[in-house]
C-alpha cells in the first residue's frame, strides 16, 4: 500500500495565528514530501519540495518564511503557515514518494484552511 | 516538463467504458504519463502510469500511441464513485507535476 495521511483535515483560525499542518506516510518511508495549495476551481499548485533531513525547496513566489516546512523523519513532515491571513486560506495537500521506489507520488487527503 | 491537453469534460453512462484523452505531442523520452484522479474536496488519487508501453492495473488501462504524442486511460467499467477530475501530467526525472485543469467525468445512472 501507500497511505498518505494529514492532520488536522480542516482548521479555522484566527488571522495572525499559525497553524501546523502534518502528512505522514504510515505505510511506507518516504525519500520525499512535496506540499501543494489548491483554491477553490483551480488546479494543484506545488508549493515546496522536501527531502527527510534537509532543507525544503521553494517554489517561485512562494515565501519561505510564511510557510514553515519541517521534513523530520522519512515519514513526517509539517507545513506551518506562520502569521495566517485570509488570503491564506486554502486546500493544502502534501504528498510523498516511496523510498527505494519509483518517483510516483502518493496524495494525503488534504486540509482545508479557513482562516478568518 | 511537457505540456498536457484534455477536454474539459465528458460524460459516460454507468456502467460503460470511459475513455479519457489526453494529448502530450511534445513529451520527452525520459517522460512518464501519469494519471490522477480527484473526487471533490479530497486530495488526488493515483490511478496510473506508463512511458511506452500500454499499461493496466486493478483501476484502469493505459493506451499510449506508439509515437507517445498522446494516450487514453479507460476505465472500463465506470461507476457513479468514478466522477470526478482526472489529470493527465507528463513528468520526467525531477518528479515535479505540472497540473493543468484535467477533464471532469460526470457517470451518470
Amino acid at each position: 500500500g501507500a497511505v498518505v495521511s494529514q492532520h488536522p483535515s480542516w482548521v479555522i483560525c484566527k488571522s495572525g495565528t499559525s497553524v501546523k499542518i502534518e502528512c505522514r506516510s504510515l505505510d511506507f518511508q518516504a525519500t520525499t514530501m512535496f506540499w501543494y495549495r489548491q483554491f477553490p476551481k483551480q488546479s494543484l499548485m506545488l508549493m515546496a519540495t522536501s527531502n527527510e533531513g534537509s532543507k525544503a525547496t521553494y517554489e517561485q513566489g512562494v515565501e519561505k518564511d510564511k510557510f514553515l516546512i519541517n521534513h523530520a523523519s522519512l515519514t513526517l513532515s509539517t507545513l506551518t503557515v506562520t502569521s495566517a491571513h485570509p488570503e491564506d486560506s486554502s486546500f493544502y495537500i502534501c504528498s510523498a514518494t516511496k523510498r527505494g521506489g519509483q518517483e510516483t507520488q502518493y496524495f494525503g487527503p488534504g486540509t482545508r484552511l479557513l482562516v478568518l | 516538463d511537457a505540456k498536457t491537453t484534455q477536454p474539459t469534460s465528458m460524460d459516460c453512462a454507468e456502467g460503460r467504458a470511459a475513455n479519457l484523452p489526453c494529448n502530450h505531442s511534445t513529451i520527452s523520452g525520459n517522460e512518464y504519463v501519469y494519471w490522477y484522479r480527484q473526487i471533490h474536496s479530497q486530495g488526488p488519487q493515483y490511478i496510473i502510469h506508463g512511458l511506452k508501453n500500454n499499461e493496466t492495473n486493478e483501476m484502469a488501462s493505459l493506451i499510449i500511441t506508439e509515437d507517445r504524442k498522446s494516450s487514453t486511460l479507460i476505465l472500463p467499467h465506470a461507476t457513479l464513485r468514478d466522477t470526478a477530475v482526472y489529470y493527465c501530467i507528463a513528468a520526467g526525472n525531477n518528479r515535479k507535476l505540472i497540473w493543468g485543469l484535467g477533464t471532469s467525468l460526470a457517470v451518470n445512472p
